[in-house]
């Protein structure tokens, strides 16, 4: 069992839809990742939430738009994804950003855009 | 600046032999390195890590890792292989000494499999 919940699982989404993607933990942990990984691939990092606010955003398209609502979710709000943003979305939380403890990883979600 | 390499795309070894997943890196200061796990249809899953301290590290699932500072590698070892330890394995990396100025950088990752 995973320590952090990724929902859905599996999304399948047209080009001009709207859908979001969320995650949670109830760790107690102040740092919150968005991973974008293809498969066979390293997990490539997209934004890090720090104690609720965006500090780090890797140049990523405004098609994804990262959400933190409180200290345990953190949701991506896609919308008009092209057919290369198929991937596994991974969300994965940490003590905070400097901390030498391990990141905690979500299941992900499997995302497919038609 | 800061990165790993895990040179083999692939490792195959037989069931109860050992097996080794090699990761080197490159860091300015002290390195903090994790190994994870990712089963298939499954997240990554953390090992072990070394931060500072004695240079073997044990993990989880009767896996360890040599911290070899002059050789600047951090190989996964595991002195009896089931084949349940099928899996891709990455190798991640920060520098110690940035603070929360550096994020994880991930090698690409090794396909272990397990013979029966």
């Amino acid at each position: 069992d995973t320590e952090v919940t990724q929902t859905p699982k599996h999304l399948v989404m047209g080009m001009t839809n709207k859908k979001s993607l969320k995650c949670e933990q109830h760790m107690g942990h102040r740092a919150m990742y968005w991973y974008k990984q293809k498969a066979k691939k390293p997990p490539e990092l997209m934004f890090v939430y720090s104690y609720e606010k965006l500090s780090i955003n890797e140049s990523v398209p405004s098609r994804f738009s990262p959400e933190c609502p409180n200290s345990s979710l953190l949701n991506l709000h896609l919308h008009a994804l092209q057919p290369e943003d198929s991937a596994l979305y991974l969300c994965a939380s940490s003590q905070d950003r400097g901390s030498n403890q391990p990141q905690h990883f979500g299941d992900g979600t499997r995302l497919s855009i038609l | 600046a800061q990165s790993v390499a895990q040179p083999e795309d692939q490792v195959n070894v037989a069931e109860g032999n050992p097996l080794t997943v090699k990761c080197t890196y490159s860091v300015s200061g002290n390195p903090y390195l994790f190994w994870y796990v990712q089963y298939p249809n499954r997240g990554l899953q953390f090992l072990l890590k070394y931060i500072t301290g004695d240079n073997l590290v044990k993990g989880s699932y009767g896996f360890e890792a040599e911290f070899n500072k002059s050789q600047t590698s951090f190989h996964l070892k595991k002195p009896s292989a089931l084949v349940s330890d099928s899996a891709l394995y990455f190798c991640a990396v920060r520098e110690g000494s940035s603070g929360s100025a550096r994020q994880l950088t991930f090698g690409s990752g090794t396909q272990l499999t397990v013979l029966p």
